[in-house]
């Protein structure tokens, strides 16, 4: 159980366009979603947690208008990277957990690179 | 405010030998402390986790963390490395409880890369 999947698994966009990556939960009920980045050789980095029903929480430093997150049921939860640029290139990871439970399942991440 | 230091960047054994992991926190309130490994574009996937039950925890595929309060360590074992744990190793940590807003934000450290030898 706690299988958390994302797609697409690789995306390549040019600059300008927008990219929207989905994580689902495919066995449990996730009341919070995490979405991270990690760029090459470093570790993860949150950007935001995001709630079933509710507005995102993004980290500091972390432009909310740029980087958009819908967790709009119990099992999905979106981020859309707007005009994406360049230097948005990087691998994103989305983590969820069950209400109560104080673990994080990672989904296998998606590789974003815009050229 | 939480944060997670990994000694050593990089580690290498050799097949069969001890592979020890070290991890070292720093939170304000009670910890709970977490190690993932990675495989090469891939996502995460937790080996284990301390929640505040027993201080030694068993997790997948033979490895084990023993919580060190007085130390502030939770360092990764296995008694004998195989070619498959060649990976990155991150350690974790959150704060648990009862909620408020940091409940359940992950604090990664740097990450470890295993190297195991013939």
């Amino acid at each position: 159980g706690a299988v958390v999947s994302q797609h697409p698994s690789r995306v390549i966009c040019k600059s300008g366009t927008s990219v929207k990556i989905e994580c689902r939960s495919l066995d449990f009920q996730a009341t919070t979603m995490f979405w991270y980045r990690q760029f090459p050789k470093q570790s993860l980095m949150l950007m935001a947690t995001s709630n079933e029903g509710s507005k995102a929480t993004y980290e500091q430093g972390v432009e909310k208008d740029k980087f958009l997150i819908n967790h709009a049921s119990l099992t999905l939860s979106t981020l859309t990277v707007t005009s994406a640029h360049p230097e948005d290139s990087s691998f994103y990871i989305c983590s969820a957990r069950r209400q109560g439970i104080d673990t994080q399942y990672f989904g296998p991440g998606t590789r974003l690179t815009v050229l | 405010a939480q944060s997670v230091t990994q000694l050593g960047s990089h580690v290498s054994v050799s097949e069969g030998a001890l592979v020890l992991l070290r991890c070292n926190y720093s939170s304000s309130v009670p910890p709970y402390l977490f190690w993932y490994v990675q495989y090469p574009n891939q996502g995460l996937q937790l080996l284990l986790k301390y929640t505040s039950a027993a201080t030694l925890v068993k997790g997948i595929n033979g490895f084990e963390a023993e919580f060190k309060k007085s130390e502030t360590s939770f360092h990764l074992t296995k008694p004998s490395a195989h070619m498959s744990d060649a990976a990155e190793y991150f350690c974790a940590v959150s704060v648990g409880g009862a909620g408020g807003t940091s409940y359940g934000k992950l604090t990664f450290g740097q990450g470890t890369i295993l190297t195991v030898h013939p």
